[in-house]
């Protein structure tokens, strides 16, 4: 069974760095296209970034309002997918949560989601 | 680019029928096949209930059902239930690696 656990939520003040982390199981991170969404609390979705996987090239992809400042890769070793969060902003505050994508950046498997608060 | 606008709220009684819609441009909705619906019950992670426009993942009921016509597609859920009620968010490959998502909709069941 797939399965998504996400972790390293908190609250942080701005300009501040986070990292966030996304256990895998049922399957090897390396051998699926992941993406991070977010979602601001009572708000809509936001879709964060992507990385390809391993035999599509293993790179990865973002958002305009996060590019330059987050970074995602993944431990093959832990089976875990990562967000590196630095410089965040007060608009960066939501659940975040990983999921895996079955092509054309649609969604099948999600993670529980881990909350972000950016405030000072 | 902007979100896809999905009407806030939809209500209908058990049993009956209720369509969302989600409304975009020629460069997703209506450019792409790539159309998905998702579920969200209170304090949960959103669920895949259509992809493609119109297919069902394994162990979706079939009252759940997904169309496009142009720039909009719809969310047609049939025989309602109780347990239907959550919020639905659409979203649409844009292109470039990008996808959008909608606002939502929360369905209520009267």
């Amino acid at each position: 069974e797939v399965q998504l656990v996400e972790s390293g939520g908190g609250l942080v003040k701005p300009g501040a760095s986070l990292r966030l982390s996304c256990a895998a199981s049922g399957f090897t991170v390396n051998d699926a296209w992941m993406s991070w969404v977010r979602q601001v609390p009572g708000k809509g979705l936001e879709w964060v970034g992507l990385i390809r996987r391993k035999t599509s090239g293993g790179t990865p992809e973002y958002a305009a309002s996060v590019k330059g400042r987050f970074t995602i890769s993944r431990d093959v070793s832990q089976n875990t997918l990562y967000l590196q969060m630095s410089s965040l902003k007060n608009e960066d505050t939501g659940v975040y949560y990983c999921a895996t994508d079955r092509g054309w950046l649609t969604f099948d498997c999600w993670g529980q989601g881990t909350l972000v608060t950016v405030s000072s | 680019q902007s979100a896809l606008t999905q009407p806030p709220s939809a209500s209908g009684s058990p049993g009956q029928s209720v369509a969302i819609s989600c409304t975009g441009t020629s460069s997703d909705i209506g450019g792409y096949k790539y159309v998905s619906w998702y579920q969200q019950h209170p304090g949960k992670a959103p669920k895949l209930m259509i992809y493609e426009v119109s297919e069902r993942p394994s162990g979706v009921p079939d009252r759940f059902s997904g169309s496009k016509s142009g720039n909009t597609a719809s969310l047609t859920v049939s025989g309602l239930q109780a347990e239907d009620e959550a919020d639905y968010y659409c979203s649409s490959y844009a292109g470039s690696n990008f996808v959008l998502f909608g606002g939502g909709t929360k369905l209520t069941v009267l």
